[in-house]
């Protein structure tokens, strides 16, 4: 099974700074790579697919970049509702799996 | 404006089965695939299985096989996931998610979850 691992499982920042959050798969995934915004008590969101594509409606703020087994997500300045826990999935293979999510705290 | 509505919360008993369903509106049900995810509680997300467009073909994760099953209703654009023998580690949130393209994408959207509570 193909694992995710994301990094740092806690990211501490204050409002308007940069966070930087990486997801790193045991073997490569080509641009098959998507990640998640899940807030308390909410459904995951799609913010990006195929490593970089931002989804429909998120703020420019949000980027991502990479391929094969190394990504980044980059949130160029963050703001109050960004605080949440960020997952990255594969969908390269099966089964679909998803990293451990890093969680965006207020510094 | 695609949208997917789950079933309400549930409690059961070790033992038992649960059955949860996923209804959708707004777009064209019988053309998706269907994928159910698992988050048990303060944990991450833990895929469970896909089932096809035509409900005729489904796939789950190992630790699943045996004990779920996941079906679809066409006449109503509602797929369902039944999992059975249920015991305190099934306690968690489950979700449906469209996968966007075929069988082979992302997942976008994501209904808004369904609690599972196990406890006797």
């Amino acid at each position: 099974e193909l694992v995710m691992t994301q990094s740092p499982a806690t990211l501490s920042v204050s409002p308007g700074e940069r966070a930087t959050l990486s997801c790193r798969a045991t073997q490569s995934v080509s641009n098959n790579l998507a990640w998640y915004q899940q807030k308390s008590g909410q459904a995951p969101r799609l913010l990006i697919y195929g490593a970089s594509t931002r989804a429909t409606g998120i703020p420019a703020r949000f980027s991502g970049s990479g391929s094969g087994t190394e990504f980044t997500l980059t949130i160029s300045s963050l703001q109050s509702e960004d605080f949440a826990v960020y997952y990255c999935q594969q969908y390269n293979d099966w089964p679909r799996t998803f990293g451990q999510g890093t969680k965006v705290e207020i510094k | 404006q695609v949208q997917l509505v789950q079933s309400g919360a549930e409690v059961k008993k070790p033992g038992a089965s649960v059955k949860v369903s996923c209804k959708a509106s707004g777009h064209s049900f019988a053309s998706y695939y269907m994928h159910w995810v698992r988050q048990a509680p303060g944990q991450g997300l833990e895929w469970m299985g896909i089932i096809n467009s035509s409900g005729g073909s489904t796939s789950y994760a190992q630790r699943f096989q045996g004990r779920v099953t996941m079906t679809r209703d066409t006449s109503t654009s509602t797929v369902y996931m039944e999992l059975s023998n249920l015991s305190s580690d099934d306690t968690g949130v489950y979700y449906c998610a469209r996968d966007a393209v075929g069988a082979t994408s992302w997942f976008h959207p994501w209904g808004q979850g369904t609690l599972v509570i196990v406890s006797s």
